[in-house]
C-alpha cells in the first residue's frame, strides 16, 4: 500500500501523560501536514513541513505540542502533559506541490482519548 | 464569520437521487478547491480537486467552482447507499503556505 499511514490508530492515555504519534507520508511527497478533528467539525490545521523544515504552526499548537520531520521522511507529533481537551482525531496528510497541483492525501488518523 | 461555511445537514435522500452539496467562502485568495468524503472514524478521502474556477466531472461526481460568487458545489448523480458519508469541502491558496481550510462537513444518508 502506497498511501499515508499513521500509527497508532487508537491511543487511550491518562491526563498528564505524554503521547507521540507517527505519520509516514506517500514517499515522493514533499509536504506533510498535521490536522486535528473533533466530532462534527472539519479538520483544523496544526502545522506543516516542506521536506524537513517546519514552515508554519497554527495558534492551536500550544507549547505542549511539538512536531518533527527528521530527514524529510516520516513525522512525529508529540503532546506533552495531555489534557482532556486534547481528545480528538489527529490526521496526517501529504502532498506534492506544483504550480497547479495541490491534492492532499490523508492517512486513517490516530484517535486520542484522554481520560 | 468562518472562512468556509458548510451546512452540516444531515441530508437524507432516496437511492438514485441527485445530491447537491455546497459551500460558501469569504477569502477571495482561495485558488484550490477540494471535496473529501469521510466515513465514520476514517480519514478523509479525496474525491475531487479543482484549480481556480470551472467544472470538473469524474464518473457520478461533478464539482463546480464559482469564484465570483465564492460558492462551490458537488453533485452526485445516481446516489447509492455506499455514498452515505460526511462530505467535506476544503480550499487553499498559494499564499500563507497552502494552509487548507475545511468546512464542517455535510452528513449524507442515501436510503435504499
Amino acid at each position: 500500500d502506497t498511501g499515508v499511514s499513521q500509527d497508532p490508530r487508537h491511543k487511550i492515555t491518562k491526563r498528564g501523560q505524554n503521547v507521540t504519534f507517527r505519520c509516514d507520508p506517500i514517499s515522493e511527497h514533499n509536504r506533510l501536514y498535521w490536522y486535528r478533528q473533533t466530532l462534527g467539525q472539519g479538520p483544523e490545521f496544526l502545522t506543516y513541513f516542506q521536506n524537513e523544515a517546519q514552515l508554519e504552526k497554527s495558534r492551536l499548537l500550544s507549547d505542549r505540542f511539538s512536531a518533527e520531520r527528521p530527514k524529510g521522511s516520516f513525522s512525529t507529533l508529540e503532546i506533552q502533559r495531555t489534557e482532556q481537551g486534547d481528545s480528538a482525531m489527529y490526521l496526517c496528510a501529504s502532498s506534492f506541490i506544483t504550480a497547479t497541483s495541490y491534492e492532499q492525501y490523508f492517512g486513517p488518523g490516530t484517535r486520542l482519548t484522554v481520560t | 464569520q468562518k472562512e468556509v461555511e458548510q451546512d452540516p445537514g444531515p441530508l437524507s435522500v432516496p437511492e438514485g437521487a441527485i445530491v447537491s452539496l455546497n459551500c460558501t467562502y469569504s477569502n477571495s485568495a482561495f485558488q484550490y478547491f477540494m471535496w473529501y468524503r469521510q466515513y465514520s472514524r476514517k480519514g478523509p478521502e479525496l474525491l475531487m480537486y479543482t484549480y481556480s474556477s470551472g467544472n470538473k466531472e469524474d464518473g457520478r461526481f461533478t464539482a463546480q467552482v464559482d469564484k465570483s460568487s465564492k460558492y462551490i458545489s458537488l453533485f452526485i448523480r445516481d446516489s447509492q447507499p455506499s455514498d452515505s458519508a460526511t462530505y467535506l469541502c476544503a480550499m487553499s491558496s498559494n499564499t500563507g503556505g497552502f494552509k487548507t481550510i475545511f468546512g464542517a462537513g455535510t452528513r449524507l444518508f442515501v436510503k435504499a
